[in-house]
């Protein structure tokens, strides 16, 4: 079965370093998304992203995030001067369509980032 | 905003039928009902949606209420690995927004 693919599946950086955290969505998918779960709490939307660029983004996604598809198959999210508070697990998913009834997400297994 | 409301845990012996309930009394006419779990460290997996009519897959049945105000998922035979949280979620537009979920313990 396709599957969402994301690397790393752990990483531990220092507060105010850069991270890229990479996704492959699945290969016939067309639209693209990152969420992230904070320990203990609930799944929230960062952004959507269709097209080569952001379809919608949440209050999180500030500054200093950014989204990118760089080639024909990866999708990454980076987070320019990471804080304490972006500690969390980030999942990237993926859908084949946005029709109302027909958006079904695939999620990857997620990166978990741990700011020091 | 497009709310749901769940119990917060639920508890299920193994092998047994479990019945998880779904409030959305917001839900205006072209909201799909979309059900997601997430199992332990994993992210979320979607389980199955519909708009009117009851619906089954290889994992779950749907039953919506008549008026659509209520839906619930249905695992016919609970194991130990349906042990999840599982979102319900009322789908007005784009992204998809999860609320906390069911926590679903299932007993051995």
């Amino acid at each position: 079965e396709p599957e969402v693919t994301q690397t790393p599946s752990h990483q531990v950086t220092q507060m105010g370093q850069e991270v890229i955290l990479r996704c492959v969505p699945i290969s016939n998918h067309l639209y693209f998304y990152w969420y992230r779960q904070i320990l203990g709490q609930k799944v929230e939307f960062l952004v959507s992203f269709y097209n080569n660029e952001i379809s919608e983004k949440s209050e999180i996604f500030d500054d200093q995030f950014s989204v990118e598809r760089p080639d024909g198959s990866n999708f990454t999210l980076k987070i320019r001067s990471t804080k304490l508070e972006d500690s969390a697990m980030y999942f990237c998913a993926s859908s084949a369509s946005l029709v109302s009834g027909a958006n079904v997400l695939t999620f990857g297994a997620g990166s978990r980032l741990t700011v020091l | 905003d497009a709310k749901t409301t769940q119990p917060n845990s639920m508890e299920s012996n193994e092998e047994e039928p479990v019945h998880l309930p779904c409030n959305h009394s917001t839900i205006s006419g072209t909201d799909y009902i979309h059900w997601y779990r997430q199992l332990p460290s994993q992210g979320p997996e979607y389980v199955i949606h519909g708009l009117t009519s009851n619906v089954n897959n290889r994992m779950a049945s749907l039953a919506i209420a008549e008026d659509r105000k209520s839906s619930t998922l249905i695992l016919h035979r609970a194991t130990l690995r349906d042990a999840a949280v599982y979102y319900c979620i009322q789908e007005r537009n784009t992204p998809l927004v999860f609320g906390k979920g069911t926590r679903l313990s299932v007993i051995a």
